[in-house]
């Protein structure tokens, strides 16, 4: 079975601070993707990686930042954290096709003060 | 640009009737359709997909949907319900002319014995 993990369920964190989401996956996959999931709103895509050391842009990709350093690890950096990044992130990954199936961790709650 | 509209955010049914979750989408390349369920404190899983051929695509525990490309819809079908199947439905929809999945905003699905 594929596995994806994040490294907190829970997180509390304040106003300004520097924050890192991790995300790994056990399956050897080339595609790994950073969602935030908000009431209403389902999920959005902040950015994916197709390749170690690549990137792109989701839909909000605005105060965040990515990185992907070895194939299994993808991180997710909010600078400077801001009470309107409170939300659910969920990382998610696939083989082959970015377009097809992806496979969720069971995401981060991230509550900033 | 595609999109994928969930127009109903909460249906509540009784414990063994039939339910049907709608699922519209607008897109002018051909296209890949997913529906995904969130179970509660849970990541997101591969509910059923589709990709090209049978426009009608069943998942293991009874759902089914169907792909209608003059109604641009993708509806989840289930002639009875269980208490288990209470969760998140989230559709979604993608194509290989971009690298992007677009998802739905949700529709919470409550079983009532």
């Amino acid at each position: 079975d594929v596995k994806v993990t994040q490294s907190s369920r829970y997180l509390v964190k304040r106003t300004g601070e520097k924050v890192f989401l991790e995300c790994v996956q056990d399956m050897d996959h080339e595609n790994m993707f950073w969602y935030r999931q908000d009431p209403g709103l389902g999920l959005r895509l902040i950015y994916f990686s197709y390749d170690v050391k690549m990137k792109e842009k989701g839909d909000i990709p605005e105060g965040y930042s990515v990185s992907r350093e070895k194939k299994e690890r993808f991180s997710l950096i909010l600078e400077s954290a801001s009470t309107n990044q409170t939300s659910m992130y969920l990382c998610a990954s696939s083989i082959g096709q970015v377009w097809d199936t992806q496979y969720f961790g069971p995401g981060t709650r991230l509550t900033v003060l | 640009a595609q999109s994928v509209t969930q127009l109903d955010s909460q249906v509540p049914v009784f414990e063994e009737a039939p339910v049907e979750l709608r699922c519209n989408y607008s897109s002018s390349v051909s296209v890949y359709l997913f529906w995904y369920v969130q179970y509660p404190n849970q990541g997101l899983q591969l509910l059923l997909k589709y990709l090209s051929g049978s426009t009608l695509v069943e998942s293991i525990n009874g759902f089914e949907a169907e792909f209608n490309k003059s109604q641009t819809s993708f509806h989840l079908r289930k002639p009875s319900v269980h208490i288990s199947d209470t969760a998140e439905y989230f559709c979604a929809v993608s194509s290989n002319t971009g690298n992007q999945f677009y998802f739905g905003t949700g529709t919470s699905l409550t079983v009532i014995p």
